[in-house]
């Protein structure tokens, strides 16, 4: 079945920059969609298709592909960014897939 | 600006039915596809079900298909879920979502504030 895996926590010092990684075979055909979830809020959408950002988001996130992998980085990371990150593509049928969730943590 | 109020949650008993809505506002409704993704207490999203933007095409994810159902009206700006035979494994918090583009592309653009479902006797 179609897997979406992430790394459960990742940290990083303030400015720094952090990766975060989601693995699957389905990225091989489809690029990672990347969610941002703040503790008790729903979800707001940070990065879609190849390496776009919505209006609002900083141009601090980035994302990249690589065969099965898709990264998100966060270049200077504010404390704001702390928070739950969800990558997403397709399973088998095509239809929506999100990964395990990462917790990044702005220390 | 785009709002997307959900309504409907609450506690039911394992094999009963509820009926979620959720209320659009700040963008024409019938141009975009709408989709529910749901959030288990303390769990990963989990997408669920999707609708065209003219209710002509709808789909429903492998783990409720053939008791939820994805319905919208355009005339009350309003999506729907109507979940039957609730377990145990439905509970969580339920989130409508507009998608970016009026064709569905899955990238959820647009989120509610989500309402929680507690499926327990």
């Amino acid at each position: 079945s179609s897997e979406l895996t992430q790394d459960p926590a990742v940290s990083v010092a303030l400015r720094q920059t952090v990766k975060i990684t989601c693995q699957g075979d389905s990225l091989r055909g489809y690029y990672a969609t990347w969610y941002q979830q703040k503790p008790g809020q729903a979800p707001i959408l940070v990065i879609y298709g190849e390496n776009n950002r919505p209006s609002g988001i900083p141009d601090r996130f980035s994302a990249s592909n690589s065969g099965n992998t898709a990264s998100l980085t966060i270049t200077g990371a504010q404390a704001e960014d702390e928070a739950d990150y969800y990558c997403n593509s397709r399973d088998s049928s095509g239809y929506p897939l999100f990964g395990t969730g990462t917790k990044v943590t702005v220390l | 600006q785009v709002q997307l109020v959900e309504s409907g949650g609450g506690v039911v008993q394992p094999g009963r039915s509820l009926r979620l809505s959720c209320t659009a506002s700040g963008f024409t409704f019938s141009n975009y596809t709408m989709h529910w993704v749901r959030q288990a207490p303390g769990k990963g999203l989990e997408w669920v079900a999707v609708i065209s933007f003219d209710g002509s095409n709808l789909y429903c994810a492998d783990s409720v298909k053939g008791r939820f159902t994805i319905s919208r009206d355009n005339s009350k700006n309003t999506l729907y879920l109507q979940m039957n035979s609730l377990r145990g494994e439905d509970t969580a918090v339920y989130y409508c979502a507009r998608d970016l583009r009026g064709s569905p592309s899955y990238y959820f653009a647009y989120w509610g504030q989500g309402t929680l479902v507690t499926v327990s006797s």
